[in-house]
């Protein structure tokens, strides 16, 4: 089993629309929860930054955490074609080096 | 902003044949790392270094070696490039750990060919 899953998609939405990308993992150690967005040909920029449990709001996204369920999530609200990309969850651990990483969701929004 | 600087975005080259990645960071971050990201797989690490000629290897070091001479500069080493090595190398690099400038920064990216 991996430690960190997440549903590959694609994911094809219309403009306008709510994005839920959820990933599930499976080490209790995590404490930091990340969210990349990678376009193609290009390296992941990071997107969202959470340490913890709860909630984190950056203009039109939404970062949740339920480490009692060990689920994260990103919500994008009223969605772009321009959001359409790879969406990579990555987590780590207190004191930890190393990152780990989601596959990625491929996300397409269509005008 | 962090700007982390890959030498080459696309590279081809032959079976058997040393390859070299460079990767240069300008923000004084202490980590660097390189990773590898194929399809299906995501991004596996290879190998990481926290400080100046310190390496250690992540979850795929097979192939691979690295030399960080100079804090701003970590390389990767294929010391004889097979197929198999055809991938997207991803270096990265991340402030001192426990701290608020811990996070992750990437390079965009060299797409290698091993042919």
């Amino acid at each position: 089993q991996k430690e960190v899953e997440q549903d590959p998609g694609p994911l094809s939405v219309p403009e306008g629309a709510i994005v839920s990308l959820n990933c599930t993992y499976s080490n209790s150690a995590f404490q930091y929860f990340m969210w990349y967005r990678q376009y193609s040909r290009k390296g992941p920029e990071l997107l969202m930054y959470t340490y913890s449990s709860g909630n984190k709001e950056d203009g039109r996204f939404t970062a949740q955490v339920d480490k009692s369920s060990k689920y994260i999530s990103l919500f994008i609200r009223d969605s772009q074609p321009s959001d359409s990309a790879t969406y990579l969850c990555a987590m780590r651990r207190t004191g930890g080096f190393k990152t780990i990483f989601g596959a990625g969701t491929r996300l397409f929004v269509k005008a | 902003d962090v700007k982390v600087t890959q030498s080459s975005r696309y590279l081809v080259k032959r079976t058997g044949e040393k390859v070299f990645l460079e990767c240069v960071q300008d923000m004084d971050h202490e980590n660097m790392f390189w990773y590898r990201q194929d399809p299906g797989l995501g991004l596996r690490l290879i190998y990481f270094s926290y400080d100046v000629k310190m390496k250690e290897k992540g979850d795929i070091p097979e192939g691979y070696s690295v030399s960080r001479e100079k804090k701003e500069r970590f390389s990767l080493i294929l010391e004889s490039a097979s197929t198999n090595q055809t991938s997207m190398y991803l270096c990265a690099s991340s402030g001192i750990t426990g701290t608020t400038n811990e996070k992750l920064f990437f390079g965009s990216g060299t797409q290698l060919s091993v042919l």
